[in-house]
C-alpha cells in the first residue's frame, strides 16, 4: 500500500534553534517529492519539489534532502522563527502526469517557542 | 491578490440541509483540484477539473458531493443532505498544467461544521 509516514507528530523548539523533520514512504513507483508548510487555518504552501535525481533543494532557511534508495526525506529548518510555527507535510507523487494521485502525509506540527 | 481564492471561509450548517463553495484559481490555470482535509491529516484528494472537464473522481466523492467548473475558470463543490461526518477543511488548489514537478497552489479553504 502507498504510504507516506511523518515523525515527529509534533516538535516544539525554541526560536533559533535547528531542527529536521522526517519523512518515509513506501510509494512505488515514484516521481517527485514535496515538502509544505501549512499554517493553521490556511492551505498548504509549496517548500520544494525534488525528483529521485535529486539529493537537496533548498529554499531559505528550508533544506530538503532526498534518499531515493531508502525513500527517505526530511526538512531542516535552521535558525527557526516565530513563523516557521505550522505543519509540515510530506507529499509523494507516484506519476509525473497524474497529480491526483498524491499521497500527503498526515504532517509534523511545528511549534517554535520565543 | 492573485492567489486562488475561496469563499466562503467558515460555513456552518444543520445535518440534512445542502451547501455549496466556490472556488476561484489562479488566472489562466487550467487545472483545479478539490482536496477534502480533516483535523490532524493530510489533504485528501476528491475530484479535478482539466478547463471545463472534470477527469477524476475520488471513491470518496460520494453521491451527495457534486462538482462543476462550467466555464473552465471558478469551481463550485455542492454537498447535499450534509452529515456530520462532512465536517472538514475543503481546499481548492490550481495549477497551470500537468506534468513533471507540477506545481499545486491552494486555496485557504472553506472549514465546513455540520451540526
Amino acid at each position: 500500500k502507498n504510504q507516506v509516514e511523518q515523525s515527529p507528530q509534533s516538535l516544539i523548539i525554541l526560536e533559533g534553534k535547528n531542527c529536521t523533520l522526517q519523512c518515509n514512504y513506501t510509494v512505488s513507483p515514484f516521481s517527485n517529492l514535496r515538502w509544505y508548510k501549512q499554517d493553521t487555518g490556511r492551505g498548504p504552501v509549496s517548500l520544494t519539489i525534488m525528483t529521485f535525481s535529486e539529493n537537496t533543494k533548498s529554499n531559505g532557511r528550508y533544506t530538503a534532502t532526498l534518499d531515493a534508495d531508502t525513500k527517505q526525506s526530511s526538512l531542516h529548518i535552521t535558525a527557526s522563527q516565530l513563523s516557521d510555527s505550522a505543519s509540515y507535510i510530506c507529499v509523494v507523487s507516484p506519476s509525473s502526469y497524474n497529480t491526483d494521485k498524491l499521497i500527503f502525509g498526515t504532517g509534523t506540527r511545528l511549534q517554535v517557542f520565543p | 491578490d492573485t492567489g486562488v481564492s475561496q469563499n466562503p471561509r467558515h460555513k456552518i450548517t444543520k445535518r440534512g440541509q445542502n451547501v455549496t463553495f466556490r472556488c476561484d484559481p489562479i488566472s489562466e490555470h487550467n487545472r483545479l483540484y478539490w482536496y477534502r482535509q480533516t483535523l490532524g491529516q493530510g489533504p485528501e484528494f476528491l475530484t479535478y477539473f482539466q478547463n471545463e472537464a472534470q477527469l477524476e473522481k475520488s471513491r470518496l466523492l460520494s453521491d451527495r458531493f457534486s462538482a462543476e467548473r462550467p466555464k473552465g475558470s471558478f469551481s463550485t463543490l455542492e454537498i447535499q443532505r450534509t452529515e456530520q461526518g462532512d465536517s472538514a477543511m475543503y481546499l481548492c488548489a490550481s495549477s497551470p498544467d500537468g506534468g513533471t514537478n507540477e506545481k499545486l497552489f491552494f486555496g485557504s479553504g472553506t472549514q465546513l461544521s455540520v451540526l
